[in-house]
């Protein structure tokens, strides 16, 4: 089955300017996660979506940071305007709401190749 | 909130030797508890997880590892270790706050040497 796809796979802009991600998730998964994961540290979760519903997003910087999931499938993340400190690996992953072997919150996540973004 | 410590950030072993990588939580509640893997050039992908049962789980090439609830903690181990294991190793938690969200440790980097 084809994996989550995202894009681009890299990034290059200038502070102040904006920028968009783009995931598209394995068929079937109802909920999508975006995360950033900064040299030396492990993934930081942004938001996460519930089909077009978002489940949470406390820790997204909202006053730069948004992200939407129109019509449940695919998703984009956007950053206006970017700082220095927004350099870094944006993850997307998806899984399904609930396996059947499984209760919630134990569903394993499928990750993309993530897209590497450098803030100059 | 939840939280987690991977405490070995940079691992180097031989090949044949045992490996352990450590990871604790806090959270008080019911956790599910999950090992994600990175090899080079490759997606983070799931090595196991533990969310009810048996706390000794068994992953994929040959890693397992073990939910001790009264140390809140979640340790990763194989027997002997291969080069084909050299990648990167995240914790992950998964525990009730509201909702499900999921932390993730920053990561145990393992080099293991021909």
């Amino acid at each position: 089955e084809a994996g989550v796809a995202q894009s681009p796979r890299y990034k290059i802009i200038e502070k102040r300017q904006s920028v968009a991600f783009w995931c598209n998730p394995i068929s079937g998964h109802a909920t999508l996660y975006w995360y950033q994961q900064i040299l030396g540290q492990g993934p930081k979760l942004l938001i996460q979506f519930q089909n077009n519903g978002v489940v949470d997003d406390s820790q997204l910087p909202k006053d730069r940071f948004s992200a939407e999931r129109l019509k449940g499938v695919d998703s984009t993340l956007k950053i206006q305007p970017a700082k220095l400190e927004d350099s870094a690996v944006y993850l997307c992953a998806s899984s399904l709401a609930l396996e059947a072997s499984g209760g919630f919150g134990s569903e394993t996540q499928y990750f993309g190749p993530g897209t590497r973004l450098l803030v100059l | 909130a939840q939280s987690v410590s991977q405490h070995n950030h940079h691992v180097i072993l031989s090949e044949a030797a045992s490996l352990e990588l450590g990871c604790n939580y806090s959270y008080g509640g019911t956790v599910n508890l999950f090992w994600y893997v990175q090899y080079p050039g490759q997606h983070l992908q799931l090595l196991l997880k533990y969310f009810s049962g048996d706390p000794l789980v068994k992953g994929i090439k040959g890693f397992e590892a073990e939910f001790i609830k009264s140390k809140f903690s979640f340790n990763l181990r194989k027997p002997s270790v291969q080069w084909s294991d050299t990648a990167e190793y995240f914790c992950a938690v998964n525990g009730w706050g509201g909702s499900y969200i999921p932390t993730f440790g920053r990561g145990t980097s393992l080099i293991v040497h021909p």
